[in-house]
């Protein structure tokens, strides 16, 4: 089975930081990769699917890359509403698998 | 507009059963594929099943495989999730999201609803 990894496991930056999360793929799974944001005590959101395509409705402050095994989610200017784990999400072979997250909070 | 609402969560002692069901409303539910994803408290998020829109297609994680079977019937706009010879490493959050198959991604999710497997 392919694994997912993220780094960090935690960051904490200022308002207005440009922050970067990476994950990775023990085996390359093209760009079938999506990003998802989860606040305490919320449900999931979509932020980005096939690696870089943001969801409708979603803050344009937030952009996706990568292909292959490595992918980067990137939040260009931090808010205070930002503060959630950020999971990536594999799907290949009908195979679902989630990075562990990450958290992300303010300095 | 989308709703997925859960139910059927609950206490149930280890070695018990549980039905889960997820109401879909808002959207041609015959159409979309659908998974269950659980998340234990204070942990991350764990797929569980996929079943495709005609049911032709069903998946589990190897943690479930086995002891739950996934089902749905779309004259009902419901999916459901049998759960058996639970374990007290299932007690989670369980939640019902709409997917895109082709690129596997969850664009709706249900609030979710809480399984506690304790004696």
């Amino acid at each position: 089975d392919i694994q997912m990894t993220q780094s960090p496991s935690s960051l904490s930056a200022s308002v207005g930081d440009r922050v970067t999360i990476t994950c990775r793929a023990s085996q390359g799974i093209s760009n079938y990769l999506a990003w998802y944001q989860q606040k305490p005590g919320k449900v999931p959101k979509l932020l980005i699917y096939a690696a870089s395509t943001l969801q409708s409705g979603v803050p344009s402050r937030f952009s996706g890359s990568g292909s292959g095994t490595d992918f980067t989610l990137t939040i260009s200017s931090l808010q205070p509403e930002d503060v959630a784990t950020y999971y990536c999400q594999k799907y290949n072979s009908a195979l679902f698998t989630f990075g562990p997250g990450t958290k992300v909070d303010i300095k | 507009e989308v709703q997925l609402v859960e139910s059927g969560g609950g206490l149930v002692k280890p070695g018990g059963s549980l039905r889960l069901s997820c109401a879909a409303s808002g959207f041609t539910f015959s159409s979309y594929s659908m998974n269950w994803v659980r998340q234990a408290p204070g942990k991350g998020l764990e797929w569980v099943s996929s079943i495709s829109s005609s049911s032709s297609y069903i998946y589990y994680a190897d943690s479930v495989k086995g002891r739950f079977t996934i089902s749905r019937d779309n004259a009902k706009n419901s999916l459901y999730l049998q759960m058996n010879s639970l374990r007290a490493e299932d007690t989670a959050v369980y939640y019902c999201a709409r997917v895109n198959w082709n690129y596997g991604y969850a664009g709706y999710w249900g609030q979710g609803t809480l399984v506690t497997v304790s004696s």
